[in-house]
């Protein structure tokens, strides 16, 4: 059962750019959401999280859009960089739970120079 | 502070084999979590340990299994493999339970033929 859906699979994006890549999770339960980001040949990265008693966070370029009610969280990066391409996986978890993650499927980055 | 690090990196094993795997967690960190990463099935959690006890456990047959030591060093088992274990194999370690960050290991890539 896949509790975490993430769109688009693929995204190609021009230097400058803003990638925007999306999630939507259905067990209410959770409560921290990161995202993470993935380099061939390597373990993924956490970029930035987010909980739910807030509606966006941003670290540098990168800002998560949390929207409770709607079940959904989304990633923007600015000003997209060809080092930027990479495979980037949202996630979530349940405090109550311990560390286990739920994560999306997916979505690999390419931002063209 | 070193990072997680994972051994061996790499493996090849025959069908029907058992392989151990092995995760030594950053200094101070007691959480240690596995992951298994396919491309068909995406990243999902294996299990977690914390002060040498399994936490939460994900949905996978019996023939994987894993422990802690007193270290928080951490290993997983996995007994009569079959050619759809082959996969990348994660280690995240994060401070304690329900502690949220969670860092992960370059994996390992077990191919199983």
């Amino acid at each position: 059962q896949q509790q975490v859906k993430q769109s688009p699979q693929s995204l190609i994006v021009q230097k400058g750019g803003i990638s925007i890549i999306n999630c939507a999770y259905e067990n209410t339960a959770f409560d921290y959401f990161p995202w993470y980001q993935q380099f061939p040949g390597k373990g993924p990265a956490l970029l930035i999280a987010i909980r739910p008693d807030v509606s966006e966070k941003k670290e540098g370029r990168f800002t998560i859009s949390f929207n409770k009610s709607a079940k959904q969280f989304s990633l923007h990066i600015m000003d997209s960089q060809p080092g930027d391409s990479a495979t980037y996986f949202c996630a979530a978890s349940n405090n109550n739970a311990g560390n286990m993650l739920t994560f999306g499927g997916g979505t690999r980055l390419m931002v063209k120079p | 502070k070193a990072g997680v690090t994972q051994t061996p990196r790499y493996l090849i094993k025959t069908r029907g084999q058992q392989v151990t795997l092995s995760c030594s967690p950053i200094s101070g960190h007691r959480s240690v979590s596995w992951y298994q990463q396919t491309p068909g099935q995406g990243l999902q959690f294996l299990f977690e340990y914390f002060s040498e006890t399994q936490r939460n456990k994900g949905n996978f047959p019996g023939r994987f299994s894993g422990r802690q030591f007193s270290n928080s060093r951490s290993e997983m088992n996995v007994s009569t493999l079959e050619l759809g274990d082959s996969a990348l194999y994660l280690c995240a370690s994060s401070l304690g339970l329900a502690e949220t960050k969670q860092y992960f290991g370059p994996g390992t890539r077990l191919t199983v033929t």
